[in-house]
Order: structure tokens, then sequence, then C-alpha cells
């Protein structure tokens, strides 16, 4: 069974920095890209960032370039988001979510990790 | 503002059929897969078609995805009022800030 976890969320203030984690169990992790989907708080779905499966690829929405990036550690079957420079707008539930199928055809979802940047 | 245009909210009777559209451009619907997603209150979304038209095992035949151009179209017949929910197309955008979008997202409700 495939199961995607999310942990890492959490209450920070703005400018502060947060680290994400995404623990992957049931497929083979280093055979799919992988993405970081969120959704603010009564708002619709917004991709984030994506990851190649060796890592060699990394793609961001621009609202976040330079301050978030994105990793993974196929040893581990992780992946991660460092999120740096953290402002109001970042506040949503952070979905881990596996790209399954072609263009982000994304075919599993972690139950997701809030994240509230707040002072 | 979402790259990928959808009607805020659609509804209709139980067992009446909605389609849902999704309107893009060339850099995105225009030349890359669609999938829809439908997300339950409370929980995380869940795929519905992927390939702009593939269902994948599971998902009933009620539900159907097509693509003309730039626009793409979640069919549901059948409704049911467990179809209550919002429903989210999403694909890959080729231009320069290439990257994933999603549509604003549709709540369907079921009268």
């Amino acid at each position: 069974e495939v199961q995607l976890v999310e942990s890492g969320g959490g209450l920070v203030q703005p400018g502060g920095s947060l680290r994400l984690s995404c623990a992957a169990s049931g497929f083979t992790f280093s055979s799919y890209w992988m993405s970081w989907v969120r959704q603010a708080p009564g708002k619709g779905l917004e991709w984030v960032a994506n990851i190649k499966q060796g890592g060699s690829e990394k793609y961001y929405v621009d609202s976040v370039k330079g301050r978030f990036t994105i990793s993974r550690d196929n040893a581990r079957n992780s992946m991660y988001l460092q999120m740096n420079s953290l402002r109001a707008e970042d506040t949503a539930v952070y979905y881990c979510a596996r790209e399954g199928n072609r263009d982000v055809g994304i075919d599993y979802w972690g139950q997701g990790t809030l994240v509230t940047v707040s002072s | 503002q979402s790259v990928l245009t959808q009607p805020p909210s659609v509804s209709a009777a139980p067992g009446q059929k909605v389609t849902i559209s999704c309107s893009g451009s060339s850099s995105n619907v225009g030349n890359n897969y669609v999938s829809w997603y439908q997300q339950l209150p409370g929980t995380a979304p869940k795929l519905l078609i992927y390939d702009d038209n593939k269902r994948p095992s599971g998902i009933p035949d009620r539900f159907s995805g097509s693509k003309s151009g730039t626009s793409a179209t979640l069919g549901i017949t059948g409704l049911q009022t467990g179809d209550e929910a919002d429903y989210y197309c999403g694909t890959w955008d080729s231009s320069l800030s290439a990257g994933g979008v999603f549509g604003g997202g549709t709540k369907l409700t079921v009268l």
C-alpha cells in the first residue's frame, strides 16, 4: 500500500524557517517524480515544487523561488522541503504527493501537514 | 488568480449530469495532459482522471474526462449526494516559469 506521511509543520514567526519531511513507503520511491502541493485555509490547491527521480531536476512556483528548496534522499525513501524567509501567505496545509502520471498527474497524496506563519 | 480557469460552482439534482470546465492556454492544457481531482471536505485530494481521459482503477465510469484545444472538461453522470466536493484540474505549464498548475477549483452541490 502506498503511504506518504508528512511531518515538520507547525507555528513559525514571519522570516523564520521550517523543514518539512515526507516519508514514503509501499512503492519504489526512487522511480517517481515527487511534488509538494499546498492549500491555504479555505483556498484552492497550489503546486509548490517538484523533483525528478534522481534529484537532478527541480522546479518551483515563482512565489517560493529563492526561499524554498526541495530535496530527496532515495536511500531513506524521503523527500524534504526547506522553507526559509517564511511569510504569512505561506500559511497552508502542505501535501506530499507522488507523480504517478505525466505532467504532474498526482496519483497519491499524503494527509498534509499544517504550516502557520504568524507572530 | 489561477493559471487554469474553472467555474467557482456548479449544481445539479441527484441522478443528473454535470460538467466542469477547465480553460488554459497552449503552454499548459493545450499541450500537456490534464488530471482531475476530487477533494471531499477535510480530506486530501483524490485522483479521478489522468492523461486527459483515463480513469484510475476504482474510479467509476460515471466520471469522464475530455479535452479540446486549450479546454478540458470533467463530466459526472448519475450524480450522488456523495459527489458533493471540490473539483480541481491540474497539469504542467511549459512556459518560461515552468511548473505545475491547478485550476481554482469548482464546488459541486448536489441539490
